[in-house]
């Protein structure tokens, strides 16, 4: 199956500050979404994003799928972005198949 | 459009007890997928169900796990005989589309 890689693992920022998170995947895909699970453990959909660019306020999201990376973008980070943020692909070929995730960035904002 | 309802919240069961996690999906979303998540790891795949079918059960226990998504009603997922190993939170997902998922709160099993 897929396997999915994020990086990096943890990240500490200040508020104010910017950040580039990253997730690989092993084979080509037709599906890339981005997730942010809060302290209170809810996943909020931030991007369906298999190709291009797309943003949203602060946040924005970048997929290569010929180089099978995507990239979310945080800028002038609050302490209310803190969370873990996951990225969940599906093998390409497949349409409603499972989600397979990686295993988070653990993002700590202070203000 | 009320988002995707799980309960309960909290679930606490004694080892050897029977464990039923319930997800009334979007309206109109014919899609759930249900993923476990331990304590400070990902999301593991567990099933993907239909309307009255199993479509995908990869990840899946072979044994105490079954899962169903009846006609009327919400999807269910039980677990029998339960261990102190299944304490996890358990999360549903529904989806009208190929493209976005939209996730339950979670339902927090505690196994005594």
């Amino acid at each position: 199956g897929i396997q999915v890689e994020q990086s990096p693992p943890d990240l500490i920022l200040q508020e104010g500050a910017n950040s580039t998170l990253r997730c690989n995947f092993s084979d080509s895909v037709n599906n890339l979404q981005w997730f942010h699970q809060n302290p209170w453990g809810q996943l909020i959909n931030l991007f369906y994003i298999p190709s291009g660019t797309k943003q949203n306020g602060r946040l924005s999201a970048t997929t290569v799928a010929t180089e099978r990376y995507s990239l979310l973008y945080i800028s002038s980070s609050q302490t209310t972005d803190s969370g873990v943020y996951f990225c969940g692909t599906r093998e390409g070929g497949t349409s409603y198949g499972k989600l397979t995730f990686g295993q988070g960035t653990i993002l700590t904002v202070h203000p | 459009n009320a988002g995707v309802m799980q309960n309960p919240r909290h679930l606490v069961r004694r080892r050897g007890q029977e464990a039923r996690l319930r997800c009334s999906p979007m309206k109109g979303h014919s899609h759930v997928y249900w993923y476990r998540q331990l304590p400070e790891e990902g999301l593991k795949f567990m099933v993907y169900l239909q309307k009255e079918n199993i479509i995908d059960e990869s990840g899946m226990p072979k044994e105490r796990f079954s899962a169903e998504f009846p006609k009327e009603g919400p999807s269910i997922l039980r677990i029998q005989q339960v261990v102190r190993g299944d304490s996890a939170a358990y999360f549903c997902a529904s989806s009208p589309s190929p493209e976005k998922l939209f996730f339950g709160s979670g339902t927090q099993l505690s196994v005594l």
